[in-house]
C-alpha cells in the first residue's frame, strides 16, 4: 500500500532553519510529484509548494519562495522541505502529501502523517 | 485569509443528508478541477473527491462532488457519527500559480 512516512517532530529558535523527510514506498515514486501543505494550530491547510520525482522541477507559493528549497532523493525514494529563517508563525504541521507529476496541482492521494514543527525562543 | 470560501460549520441528525459549498473564482474553481479532504482532528486529511466529482477506491458512494461556475458542493448523505469531521476543498489558482484550500467546514452529527 502508498505509505509516506514523515520524520520526527522538531523545536527550532527563530532565524534557524529546518529539514523534514518524508520517506515513499508502494507506489512508482518517480511517477508522481510530492507536494507539502502545513496547518497551523487550530488553523485551515496551506499549501507551501510541489516537486516534481521524476526530474526535481518546482513550483512554492509566493510566500515561501525565498526560504524554502524542496529536493528529492530518488534511489531512497525520499522527499525534503527545508525552511530557511524561521519565524513563530511557521509553528505548524507540515504535510507531505502525493501528487501528479505536473505543476498545476490539483489532487493529493496519499498523506504523510505530519512533522510538527514548533519555532520558540 | 483562505482563497477558497467554506461555511464554518454545518450539522444535521443521522441519516440525513448535507451539502458542503466552497465558493471561488474565474481563476481557481472557474477553471480547474476541485478535489475535497476529510480530517479528523489530529490526522492527516484524507481525499474523498478528486477531479469535481471521482471519488478514490474505498470512500463509499454517500460522498458526492460537482461544481459549476466558480462554486463546488460535497453531498454527503446518510450521514454516520463518524463523519464528523473537518472538511476541505482544494483547487489550482491559474493567477497566483498555487495550490489553494478553502478555510475548512466542521461537520457536526447531532
Amino acid at each position: 500500500q502508498i505509505q509516506l512516512v514523515q520524520s520526527g517532530g522538531e523545536v527550532k529558535k527563530p532565524g534557524a532553519s529546518v529539514k523534514a523527510s518524508c520517506k515513499a514506498s508502494g507506489y512508482s515514486f518517480s511517477s508522481y510529484g510530492i507536494s507539502w501543505v502545513r496547518q497551523a494550530p487550530g488553523q485551515g491547510l496551506e499549501w507551501v509548494g510541489w516537486i516534481s520525482a521524476s526530474n526535481g522541477n518546482t513550483n512554492y507559493a509566493q510566500k515561501f519562495r525565498d526560504r524554502v528549497t524542496m529536493t528529492t532523493d530518488t534511489s531512497t525514494t525520499t522527499a525534503y522541505l527545508e525552511v530557511r529563517s524561521l519565524r513563530s508563525d511557521d509553528t505548524a504541521v507540515y504535510y507531505c502529501a502525493r501528487s501528479g507529476d505536473y505543476v498545476n496541482v490539483n489532487w493529493f492521494d496519499a498523506w504523510g502523517q505530519g512533522t510538527l514543527v514548533t519555532v520558540s525562543s | 485569509q483562505s482563497v477558497l470560501t467554506q461555511p464554518p460549520s454545518v450539522s444535521a441528525a443521522p441519516g440525513q443528508r448535507v451539502t458542503i459549498s466552497c465558493s471561488g473564482s474565474s481563476s481557481n474553481i472557474g477553471g480547474n478541477l476541485v478535489s475535497w479532504y476529510q480530517q479528523v482532528p489530529g490526522t492527516a486529511p484524507k481525499l474523498l473527491i478528486y477531479e469535481d466529482n471521482k471519488r478514490p477506491s474505498g470512500i463509499p458512494d454517500r460522498f458526492s462532488g460537482s461544481r459549476s461556475g466558480t462554486s463546488a458542493t460535497l453531498g454527503i448523505t446518510g450521514l454516520q457519527t463518524g463523519d464528523e469531521a473537518d472538511y476541505y476543498c482544494g483547487t489550482w489558482d491559474s493567477s497566483l500559480s498555487a495550490g489553494v484550500f478553502g478555510g475548512g467546514t466542521k461537520l457536526t452529527v447531532l
